[in-house]
Formats: structure tokens, C-alpha cells, sequence
């Protein structure tokens, strides 16, 4: 088992540009999530995802897009990147009720 | 609004000694509280999970208390190892298996 892997491990943007992060898990989990973490912050729920074709706003969702299609993919789109998007991006999958497992997160820099 | 708070932001003890980590919340009714490590440049890594109806979970080296009147779990390693470095994340689950994460506490442990 791969578990979750996110790519790519890091990207520069520039303002205004739109990009596409990626998540996989490979466990047949039907939770899967997006969190950003920013130093004195703490991880953020952006979206997250209760099975394929569910999906649904978390904390700080503004500016994000995601979507669900299957059980594995979970990619999380960037419309217009701002510098305020600068941040650690990390995604989790479980089973429900159960305890979530992240990726190894992927370093966002918007210029 | 809601809060979650972990007691300090960084937490320095001796190899050998217990580290104890206090996680304090507000206006939240979580049916599970979540203990996680994350080291630098890693995603957070799953350590303890205790429910409401718990008192006391205890795994290897490792304690969590949860205290649903005092709205605070407490997070104990016991003969502390330089390995057991890294930065401690508490988290509640609520809604639709939503985690909402604490700061997190950076400890220490030193030889």
C-alpha cells in the first residue's frame, strides 16, 4: 500500500495562475480531505469528501475547488492563486469515524 | 466562537522525564479527540484516539486523559527519548468525521 500520495511536493506560482494539487490513496477509503497549515494557524479543513460525487465546504474553502469522481482521486484546484495561498498543503483519507491518514503535503509559494 | 488551545507553543524537558501536553477547547461537543505527531517537512502521523465516554487511553509509552466537564485532554509520554521530538497535534472530531486541529506543541527532549 502507497497510502496517500500528493503531488507535486512543491510548486511556484504566480499570481493569478491556477493549478491543480493532487491526492491519491490507495486504502478504499470513503473520507477523504484537504487541510492547509500556516505557521500559528494550525491545520484548516478546506474541503472534504464523504464518498465519490460528495463533496463539501470545510473552514476555509474560498478560492478552492474540488471535486470527487472516485474513490482514490481527490484533487484539490486553484482557481486564481493568490499570495495568501501560500501555505502547506496536506490531504487525508479515512474510513468514517475512524482515524485519518495524511500525505506528505505539498509546499504551495504564490508570488 | 470556537477554540482549541494546546498550553505552549514549545515544551523542552529532560530525556527520562514525562512530558505532559494540555489541549483546552471551547464551544465544541466532540465525540473523539485525536492526538497526533508531525515531524519537520511530514504530514501529521495518528498516536492515540480516545472517545467521550473515556477516561484514560493508553498506548506503549504514551497517556491521554479526556475530561468532557473540564473540556481538556492532557497527553503524557512517559520515559521521554530524544527520539520522541517533534511537534504534537491535538484535534477533535466533529460533524461528518471533520478533524479541527490545535496550534500544536513543540517538544524538546533533551539527552
Amino acid at each position: 500500500n502507497a497510502g496517500v500520495t500528493q503531488t507535486p511536493k512543491f510548486q511556484v506560482l504566480k499570481t493569478g495562475q491556477s493549478m491543480t494539487l493532487q491526492c491519491a490513496q490507495d486504502m478504499n477509503h470513503e473520507y477523504m480531505s484537504w487541510y492547509r497549515q500556516d505557521p500559528g494557524m494550525g491545520l484548516r479543513l478546506i474541503h472534504y469528501s464523504v464518498g465519490a460525487g460528495i463533496t463539501d465546504q470545510g473552514e476555509v474553502p474560498n478560492g478552492y475547488n474540488v471535486s470527487r469522481s472516485t474513490t482514490e482521486d481527490f484533487p484539490l484546484r486553484l482557481l486564481s492563486a493568490a499570495p495568501s495561498q501560500t501555505s502547506v498543503y496536506f490531504c487525508a483519507s479515512s474510513s468514517l469515524g475512524e482515524t485519518q491518514y495524511f500525505g506528505p503535503g505539498t509546499r504551495l509559494l504564490v508570488l | 466562537s470556537q477554540k482549541i488551545e494546546q498550553n505552549s507553543e514549545a515544551l523542552n524537558i529532560q530525556e527520562g522525564k514525562t512530558a505532559t501536553l494540555t489541549c483546552n477547547y471551547t464551544n465544541y461537543s466532540p465525540a473523539y479527540l485525536q492526538w497526533y505527531r508531525q515531524d519537520p517537512g511530514r504530514g501529521p502521523v495518528f498516536l492515540l484516539l480516545i472517545r467521550e465516554n473515556e477516561k484514560e487511553k493508553r498506548k506503549e509509552r504514551l497517556k491521554v486523559t479526556f475530561d468532557t466537564t473540564l473540556k481538556q485532554s492532557l497527553f503524557h509520554i512517559t520515559a521521554s527519548q530524544p527520539a520522541d521530538s517533534a511537534t504534537y497535534l491535538c484535534a477533535l472530531m466533529a460533524g461528518a468525521n471533520n478533524l479541527f486541529f490545535g496550534t500544536g506543541t513543540r517538544l524538546t527532549v533533551i539527552p
